[in-house]
């Protein structure tokens, strides 16, 4: 079964530093890889998605992530980080076929300091 | 895109006691997927409905404690029966569309139990 890590638990950065959030995945083969974002007492906003191509996605906000297969990993960027970018930021995977649900990871906490 | 209509948004219930949680999509789908978020925590899987068949629960959630109705494509119903406060989550409801390359979330049912 596929599963997902996002090794940190919360990151803390500062207003205009550059953001990374790191998500590895476990499966036999090239899973679709979403990240989702959650703000608090909010629900699930896509941020961005991939399926197959270009290893470098754009998402909305001024996200981007990068597919690598040999690491198995789908991280998630932002060059400058903004204070309303402080949410809950979820990595999520499903197999490439037919009608199956989204295994998340438990997540990653963002706060932003001034 | 897909929109989900989640009922209730919100609600406090007193343990013991039942709560239905409904879901309804503006277009037929195949699958829906029911999802619990615990406070502080990511999503996990409930179970997937499908229309016309018992509902397929994941490992740790079973049919009496969360039994889940799928009449027809654009419906689907969670019960969460007997509830303690440990049931205090966020239910989401989910489906996908266009061979499964767009996922959709609805808001939550953000239930409190007292």
């Amino acid at each position: 079964a596929q599963s997902v890590t996002q090794p940190d638990i919360h990151i803390t950065v500062s207003e205009g530093a550059s953001l990374e959030l790191r998500c590895n995945y476990s499966y036999g083969a090239t899973p679709y890889l979403f990240w989702y974002v959650q703000s608090p007492g909010q629900g699930l906003q896509l941020l961005l998605k991939y399926f197959s191509g270009d290893t470098l996605v754009q998402g909305i906000k001024g996200f981007e992530a990068e597919f690598k297969r040999s690491q198995s990993s789908f991280n998630l960027r932002k060059p400058s980080v903004h204070w309303s970018d402080a949410a809950e930021y979820f990595c999520a995977v499903r197999v490439n076929s037919g009608n199956t649900p989204l295994v998340f990871g438990k997540g990653t906490r963002l706060s932003v300091i001034a | 895109s897909a929109v989900i209509s989640q009922k209730p948004s919100r609600d406090i219930c007193q343990r013991g006691t039942s709560l239905t949680i409904q879901c309804q999509v503006d277009s037929q789908v195949t699958m829906m997927f029911w999802y619990r978020q615990q406070p502080g925590q990511s999503l996990t899987l409930i179970a997937t409905a499908n229309q016309g068949s018992e509902a397929t629960y994941e490992s740790g959630f079973v049919i009496d404690k969360f039994p889940i109705s799928r009449p027809n494509l654009t419906f689907s119903t969670l019960t969460v029966s007997n509830m303690s406060p440990e049931d205090s989550s966020i239910y989401l409801c989910s489906v996908s569309r266009d061979s499964g390359n767009t996922i959709y979330f609805g808001e939550g049912s953000w239930l409190t139990v007292v």
